[in-house]
């Protein structure tokens, strides 16, 4: 079974520039989810998706994030623009929805630096 | 609010010595917890979860956790430590099924031949 795939793996950008991320969930997982790690920090969940309808975003700083998951499969994260503090490992998971499926499964994450 | 501490933010064994690595927890409901491994430009990778059944929760590589709800706490541990085990240990709690995990700062685990 294919794992959660994430492109790219690491991007470089200066600040006020906009970036996008990709998400390719494991087949059948209905549900999606956003990380951002900062360098020394767990995750934090930015955004979550159950099939393409958002349940959780208020993390997300929507003025200049935006996610979307189009057809309840592939995901895109979206800085504009961007930040200093932005810079951070961007995880996304993947779980089956139902009560005895719950396990987050995450992929490699995006390094980003905006320098 | 959740919140997750691990208290040592890197701690050092030698091979073939007790890994222990704590978490303590805040919950205002009966929790679900989890510990991750991180290897370096890798993601996440659970290592156990604890989903109210047993309170001792056998992982994968050796890795055992005990959930004490009286101590809120799920520490992790491994009876003897291999050079493979180096790495970033997260611990995390979700309040409900699917729900979003929140995670502990982490802790890096350093292991000396």
């Amino acid at each position: 079974e294919a794992g959660v795939a994430q492109s790219p793996r690491y991007k470089i950008i200066e600040k006020r520039q906009s970036v996008a991320f990709w998400c390719n969930p494991i087949s059948g997982h209905a549900t999606l989810y956003w990380y951002q790690q900062i360098l020394g920090q767990g995750p934090k969940l930015l955004i979550q998706f159950q099939n393409n309808g958002v349940v959780d975003d208020s993390q997300l700083p929507k003025d200049r994030f935006s996610a979307e998951r189009l057809k309840g499969v592939d995901s895109t994260l979206k800085i504009q623009p961007a930040k200093l503090e932005d810079s951070a490992v961007y995880l996304c998971a993947s779980s089956l929805a139902g009560r005895s499926s719950y396990e987050q499964y995450f992929g490699p994450g995006t390094r980003l630096t905006v320098t | 609010a959740q919140s997750v501490t691990q208290l040592g933010s890197h701690v050092s064994v030698s091979e073939g010595a007790l890994v222990l690595l704590r978490c303590n927890y805040s919950s205002s409901v009966p929790p679900y917890l989890f510990w991750y491994v991180q290897y370096p430009n890798q993601g996440l990778q659970l290592l156990l979860k604890y989903t109210s059944a047993a309170t001792l929760v056998k992982g994968i590589n050796g890795f055992e956790a005990e959930f004490k709800k009286s101590e809120t706490s799920f520490h992790l541990t491994k009876p003897s430590a291999h050079m493979s085990d180096a790495a970033e240990y997260f611990c995390a709690v979700s309040e409900e099924q699917g729900g979003k995990l929140i995670f502990g700062q982490g802790t890096t685990l350093q292991v000396k031949p």
